[in-house]
């Protein structure tokens, strides 16, 4: 079974800087996909980034960026420039072979809350 | 173009009351997912369905169960409800193929 973690319960930044967010997992699969989700007060969940695990470029969205380091199962979110809207719980997910018998189900992390400060 | 809309929005139930979450979705897709997030432990899945007339179990199924009669709609039911299942809920779908879960606006339940 795939698990994945997020250590960092809660995380702060001020406006305007950059922070990171950890996530480690564990699979024995070689084929997956990683994701970050965020989700605001509204409780919306909203998709920030993926990561294909065959692509060795790490992906990036505007101010979203990750850190995917393969070898030792890390998937970082890196959030620069913050902004006030910026502020919500953010979850990392996997998934494991989509398109075999995943079906396309998400292991979610335990969720890093981040507040942006003006 | 609503996407998934989950009803209700909020609802709170005495302890041994059943009650039914409907989950819609407009995208013809495929898979549907039933989660539950609850502090400190993310999202875990409850059920979910592959296609129509189909249902399988989660991580956590105990005390649910779920119906898909049409491809747009996925129903949860807690027949007996238990203060462990005060929490909030999420309906997901997506489509086969390495594309995103999208998520409903999720239900927060209450049982005293």
């Amino acid at each position: 079974a795939q698990t994945v973690t997020q250590s960092q319960p809660e995380m702060s930044v001020q406006e305007a800087e950059t922070v990171t967010l950890s996530c480690t997992y564990d699979t024995s699969e070689s084929n997956y996909y990683l994701f970050w989700y965020k989700q605001p007060p509204s409780r919306q969940m909203i998709l920030v980034i993926r990561q294909e695990a065959y692509k060795q470029q790490n992906a990036t969205e505007n101010r979203f960026s990750v850190n995917f380091q393969k070898a030792a199962k890390s998937f970082s979110l890196k959030i620069s420039d913050s902004q006030l809207g910026d502020t919500a719980m953010y979850f990392c997910a996997f998934i494991s072979n989509f398109g075999g018998t995943s079906y396309g189900k998400l292991t979610f992390g335990q969720g890093t809350i981040l507040t942006v400060h003006p | 173009n609503a996407g998934v809309t989950q009803t209700p929005k909020f609802r709170v139930l005495k302890t041994g009351q059943s009650m039914t979450l409907l989950c819609a979705q407009d995208m013809n897709h495929e898979y549907m997912y039933w989660y539950r997030q609850d502090p400190g432990m993310g999202l875990r899945l409850i059920h979910y369905s592959v296609g129509e007339g189909t249902t399988a179990k989660g991580e956590v199924p105990d005390g649910y169960n779920v119906s898909r009669l049409k491809k747009q709609n996925f129903l949860l039911g807690l027949e007996s409800a238990a203060p462990s299942q005060t929490s909030v809920y999420f309906c997901a779908s997506s489509g086969q193929g390495p594309t995103e879960a999208f998520f409903g606006q999720g239900t927060r339940l209450t049982v005293v």
